[in-house]
């Protein structure tokens, strides 16, 4: 069974902090891995995808990948408020033709 | 660009019948994924289609769920009969080839 886990939360970050979510994959052969943030009541949003080893910068958001860990996660730097969501990580099944597994997400709540 | 599109945002039905939601991809992506999300089970990938054509359906329920993709444009996912555990939020995601999947704002179903 092919498996993304995540720590369910809440997370609790003051504004302005650094709020770093993690995430573990079983398919040691998924090669593209992906964030969503989902506020509550809406639909998942990607945020960023990363699919080599290391960082990937995008803005306040960064996201590091460790494919011999099985290891993603990302960073959001300067939280805000706005930030409060929960996050999902993803990673695309190997052979899977686009196929993702979804973690259950975590929740950041990012308070002032 | 106009996102994904999604209809009815909202469904309220009677157990026992039958339920269609509708989707559009965002233009030019060839692949369409149906997900359902609930609080026990998460976001589920139900069945998705390339260039029209179903490639992966493991994940649908039961018999009672069917999808279809007459065209590029447009999908449907049909219940029938529906029944009270069904209820959950239905998305409809479309994506290019080893691409990124974007979202459409959900179904909510209620089956009472």
């Amino acid at each position: 069974q092919k498996e993304v886990e995540q720590n369910s939360g809440p997370l609790s970050v003051p504004e302005g902090a650094i709020a770093s979510l993690n995430c573990t994959y079983s398919d040691r052969g998924s090669q593209s891995f992906f964030w969503y943030r989902q506020y509550s009541g809406k639909s998942p949003e990607l945020i960023m995808f990363i699919y080599s080893n290391g960082d990937k910068e995008d803005g306040r958001f960064t996201a590091q990948l460790n494919k011999a860990s099985q290891y993603v996660s990302l960073l959001i730097r300067d939280s805000q408020p706005s930030d409060s969501a929960t996050y999902l990580c993803a990673a695309e099944v190997s052979g899977g033709y686009n196929k993702l597994i979804f973690g259950a997400g975590t929740r950041l709540a990012v308070h002032p | 660009d106009a996102g994904v599109i999604q209809s009815p945002r909202h469904e309220v039905t009677e157990m026992g019948q039958e339920v269609t939601l509708r989707c559009k991809p965002i233009s030019g992506h060839d692949y369409l994924f149906w997900y359902r999300q609930t609080m026990m089970r998460g976001l589920e990938l139900l069945i998705y289609f390339n260039n029209n054509v179903p490639i992966d359906d493991s994940g649908m329920p039961e018999d009672r769920f069917s999808a279809k993709m007459p065209n590029a444009s447009f999908s449907t996912l049909k219940i029938q009969p529906s029944e009270p555990r069904d209820s959950a939020v239905y998305f409809c995601a479309s994506s290019l080839p080893r691409g990124e999947q974007y979202f459409g704002p959900g179904t909510r179903l209620t089956v009472t």
